[in-house]
């Protein structure tokens, strides 16, 4: 089973900032397989980042993804109000599927 | 696009057993794969287990093998999660999600892949107390 290890566990940022979210793989991961998610409280998960680098339909191009090998980074430019949330990173392909344990954006 | 619709709410005594369904809105499963997920309070997202009808195939993260069980019926296009032996530490909200899936045959194979979840059913809250 593949261990995602996110960093920092929680990142407290001003409306405007720039934010760097970190996961880190038990063992080399394809890129084709890792994707970002953003919760909120009370809602499910949204697909933020798939294959590594790739914005899933209707989110902003503040979001990025980049990485490779066993290193993955989410990028957020411009931090929005409504960008407060946990983010959590996902690498999927064969079975087990695992999540990261997830990085929470608080608002400092 | 697919959407997901999953049960209501439910509560549970310990060592009882719960069965949350996710009903998609196509009248067929195509190629997507359907996950099983939960969220326990103070605790991070878990994939428990999946299924990729198209293949019939089903799969399980190592610690709920053996007590979770996720199924599909093709003539409703519904997918269901049972988890038995429910303990307190199983009170969670759980959600079913939806991607694309795809399958490779060579040698050792064949071997199946799921791909980003892309659609999430709305959540089922499962609280188990006696």
């Amino acid at each position: 089973e593949i261990v995602l290890t996110q960093s920092p566990g929680t990142l407290s940022l001003s409306p405007g900032e720039g934010a760097t979210l970190s996961c880190r793989a038990s063992q080399r991961i394809a890129t084709a397989y890792l994707g970002w998610y953003q919760q909120k409280r009370g809602q499910p998960p949204r697909l933020l980042i798939y294959g590594t680098s790739n914005r899933a339909t209707g989110i902003p191009d503040r979001f990025s993804g980049s990485g490779s090998g066993t290193d993955f980074t989410l990028t957020i430019s411009r931090v929005e109000p409504e960008d407060f949330a946990v983010y959590y990173c996902q690498q999927y392909g064969r079975s087990p599927l695992t999540f990261g344990g997830g990085t929470k954006l608080e608002i400092k | 696009q697919v959407q997901l619709v999953q049960s209501g709410a439910e509560v549970k005594k310990p060592g009882s057993s719960v069965k949350v369904s996710c009903k998609t809105s196509g009248s067929t499963f195509g190629n997507y794969a359907f996950s099983w997920m939960r969220l326990a309070p103070g605790q991070g997202l878990e994939w428990m287990g999946g299924i990729i009808p198209v293949f019939g195939t089903v799969h399980y993260a190592p610690r709920f093998q053996g007590r979770v069980t996720v199924t599909a019926d093709t003539s409703t296009g519904t997918v269901y999660m049972e988890v038995r032996g429910l303990r307190s530490e199983d009170t969670a909200l759980y959600f079913c999600a939806s991607g694309e899936s795809s399958a490779t045959y060579r040698a050792g194979g064949p071997y199946y892949y799921y791909y980003a979840m892309d659609v999430w059913g709305q959540g089922t809250t499962v609280a188990v107390s006696s």
